[in-house]
């Protein structure tokens, strides 16, 4: 089946301590996008990459890294200086600008 | 800030009834437009899209509206199902940007 992979689907870790989300996607999409959402809130872009090798930050990248040496991933490291960075992080992948974008089903990172 | 919005944060509906879902938007440079629906722990699932060139579209029980002359897309659901109560977002690409922009949401709630 086509889609887009999320995992783990539940992260716990210490505050200071860097985590990568992993994402991956199997629809030949050129794009990837990675927002945040919190409770009872839309989602925030944090970082998106049009094709491969090449990515831009986007409205909340603060704390946060990605790499694109992939077309199939896109993975996002959240680092010790993202101030607040339990949340629900949501990878999406389209063809490309202007068109549909596919969720994974998110991982919840929770630092304590 | 140019943002994308929503009127109302909750609608509560009787089963078989039909709801209309409603949002804002301040980019009159918007030209494509996107509805989701997100079910509690899940990513958002795509519903209907439409472009600044239209201003109706239809789908299965579901149409979305545009008005670009007030800025503002709705979304309706006809005879409203149980498995329709979930969380609603509408979703812009500005046209100097490149990934979408999200609202708040609406959170429906069928009761039967």
């Amino acid at each position: 089946d086509g889609g887009i992979t999320q995992s783990p689907k539940y992260l716990f870790r210490k505050e200071g301590q860097n985590v990568t989300l992993s994402c991956e996607q199997n629809l030949n999409h050129d794009a990837m996008y990675w927002y945040r959402q919190d409770p009872g809130q839309g989602l925030r872009l944090i970082y998106y990459s049009q094709i491969v090798n090449d990515f831009q930050k986007g409205d909340i990248a603060e704390g946060y890294s990605v790499s694109r040496e992939k077309k199939e991933s896109f993975p996002l490291t959240v680092t010790s200086a993202q101030k607040n960075p339990t949340a629900f992080y949501l990878c999406a992948s389209s063809k490309g600008h202007n068109t549909e974008a596919f969720f994974g089903q998110g991982t919840r990172l929770t630092v304590v | 800030g140019e943002s994308v919005g929503l009127h109302l944060p909750t609608l509560s509906v009787q089963e078989g009834d039909n709801s209309i879902i409603n949002c804002a938007y301040s980019n009159s440079a918007s030209d494509y437009f996107i509805w989701y629906k997100q079910e509690s722990g899940k990513g958002p699932q795509f519903i209907i899209d439409i472009r600044s060139n239209m201003d109706k579209r239809q789908g299965q029980r579901v149409t979305v509206l545009l008005n670009k002359t007030v800025k503002h897309l709705s979304l309706q659901i006809a005879a409203t199902q149980p498995g329709d109560s979930a969380v609603y977002f509408c979703a812009e690409t500005p046209n100097s940007g490149y990934a979408l922009n999200f609202g708040k949401g609406t959170s429906l709630l069928v009761t039967p």
